[in-house]
């Protein structure tokens, strides 16, 4: 059974950077496309950029010009870095694999807050 | 970007009523749209990919309908564990979106 946990840390301070990084296990990272989503407490879903096995990324025009994905596939993760963090970004963030064209497998979610 | 409007945003029923959610898409995105459940503190449950295909495990009493740039979402006969909120999603084209959600409550 495929299983994705998301880890990094809960806290974060303004202007800092968010580092999040999403393990894989039960199932091969390669040949699949992955993606971060993010919701804020309360609120709806929004999706934040894509990675595929070999490097190829898509980001959200939103959020792009503060965001890096990458891919380690010997370590079967995946991360994402979120600069220049307001309180706009605390929300609960998720890894998930696409699955033809729709996320069938989803990490539980790691809630990060933006605070000093 | 492509944006998804659902209605109702919420919705009181009781259990066994039939429901339905309503999805429509800004511009058309063929069949390339989802429905997830939601249920506090959890991520959200993959039940109907490419609009109408209905995921292993997930109860018939779902069902999703539509093409283009309307879709709905239909359950059947409420049983008490459907008490959540329903996203639709469209794949058709980066950005992915989602509609704003519709939080089913108990009558």
């Amino acid at each position: 059974q495929v299983q994705l946990q998301e880890s990094g840390p809960g806290l974060v301070k303004p202007s800092e950077t968010l580092s999040l990084t999403c393990t894989v296990s039960g199932g091969s990272i390669s040949g699949y496309y992955w993606s971060w989503i993010r919701q804020p407490p309360g609120r709806g879903l929004e999706w934040i950029a894509y990675i595929y096995d070999s490097g190829r990324t898509d980001y959200n025009p939103s959020l792009k010009s503060r965001l890096t994905i990458s891919v380690d596939t010997s370590k079967k993760q995946f991360s994402l870095k979120l600069s220049s963090v307001t309180a706009a970004d605390t929300a609960v963030y998720y890894c998930a694999r696409h699955d033809g064209s729709s996320w069938l497998y989803w990490g539980q979610g790691t809630l990060v807050t933006v605070s000093s | 970007d492509i944006q998804m409007t659902q209605s109702p945003s919420s919705l009181s029923a009781s259990v066994g009523d039939r429901v339905t959610i309503t999805c429509r898409a800004s511009q058309s995105i063929s069949s390339y749209l989802n429905w997830y459940q939601q249920k506090p503190g959890k991520a959200p449950k993959l039940l109907i990919s490419d609009a109408s295909s209905l995921q292993t495990g997930v109860p018939s009493r779902f069902s999703g309908s539509g093409s283009g740039t309307d879709f709905t979402l239909t359950i059947s006969s409420l049983q008490p564990e459907d008490f959540a909120t329903y996203y639709c999603q469209q794949f058709y084209s980066t950005p992915y979106t989602f509609g704003q959600g519709t939080t089913l409550e108990i009558k």
